[in-house]
């Protein structure tokens, strides 16, 4: 069964600093894609950074990272220099080449910045 | 680019009554949308899958007699809750996949929030 998991359902991070958002995935797939996106309180989706199963690199975009571990099962978003903004809730989630590119979510992960 | 829009971005209706929701890719046509369901402080959970000109394709446990999905054209999708009750109070999200992008490629409304009263 293809399944993700978010173990955190909510987070802080003092401004500016760091923080590591966890999700792991469950598939026996090769060829997938991960995901991350935040959620603010407005409700849209917004797209952070994607990750494709057989990228070598890390992917990136600004201050967001995704830590992918493809042994582990493990597609952890990094962000860096936490602001404000940065307030909301996050979702991981996987698509298949083979199921018509329909996403598969996290439960998600609430995070909170404090000044 | 590619930007997707619904409308209307909140409804309120009584039970019993029927709604519709738009979803429209506007810069790009979209091949396949998709429909999500999301219940406060929950994930979002695929409805259905709809491509242009054919039957949308639902989840298991989605009513497909209640939640009328029709692509009629490449940048049009709508959703339908018939005879709503409040229970399917919640928030409805589509997203489209254009034809040019590879199939990961995926676009979100800003979302409909619907209240059943």
């Amino acid at each position: 069964a293809q399944k993700i998991t978010q173990t955190q359902p909510g987070m802080f991070v003092q401004e500016k600093e760091a923080v590591t958002l966890d999700c792991t995935y469950d598939t026996s797939d090769q060829s997938y894609g991960l995901f991350w996106y935040k959620q603010p309180s407005s409700g849209e989706m917004i797209f952070l950074i994607y990750q494709g199963s057989y990228d070598e690199q890390n992917a990136t975009e600004g201050r967001y990272s995704l830590n992918f571990q493809k042994a582990r099962k493990s597609a952890n978003l990094v962000i860096s220099a936490s602001q404000l903004g940065d307030s909301a809730m996050y979702f991981c989630a996987m698509v298949f080449r083979d199921q018509g590119g329909k996403l598969i979510f996290g439960q998600g992960t609430e995070l909170s910045v404090k000044p | 680019g590619a930007v997707v829009s619904q409308h209307p971005s909140w409804v309120i209706c009584k039970s019993g009554t029927s709604v519709k929701i738009e979803c429209r890719s506007l810069d790009f046509q979209a091949t396949t949308m998709f429909w999500y369901r999301q219940f406060p402080k929950q994930s979002l959970m695929l409805m259905a899958t709809s491509n242009e000109g054919s039957k949308a394709t639902y989840e298991q446990g989605v009513e497909k007699d209640k939640f009328l999905i029709n692509h009629a054209s490449l940048t049009l999708s709508t959703l339908t809750v018939t005879s709503a009750h409040p229970e399917d109070s919640s928030f409805y999200i589509c997203s489209a996949s254009d034809r040019g992008g590879g199939v990961y490629e995926q676009y979100f409304g800003p979302g409909t929030r619907l209240t059943v009263t």
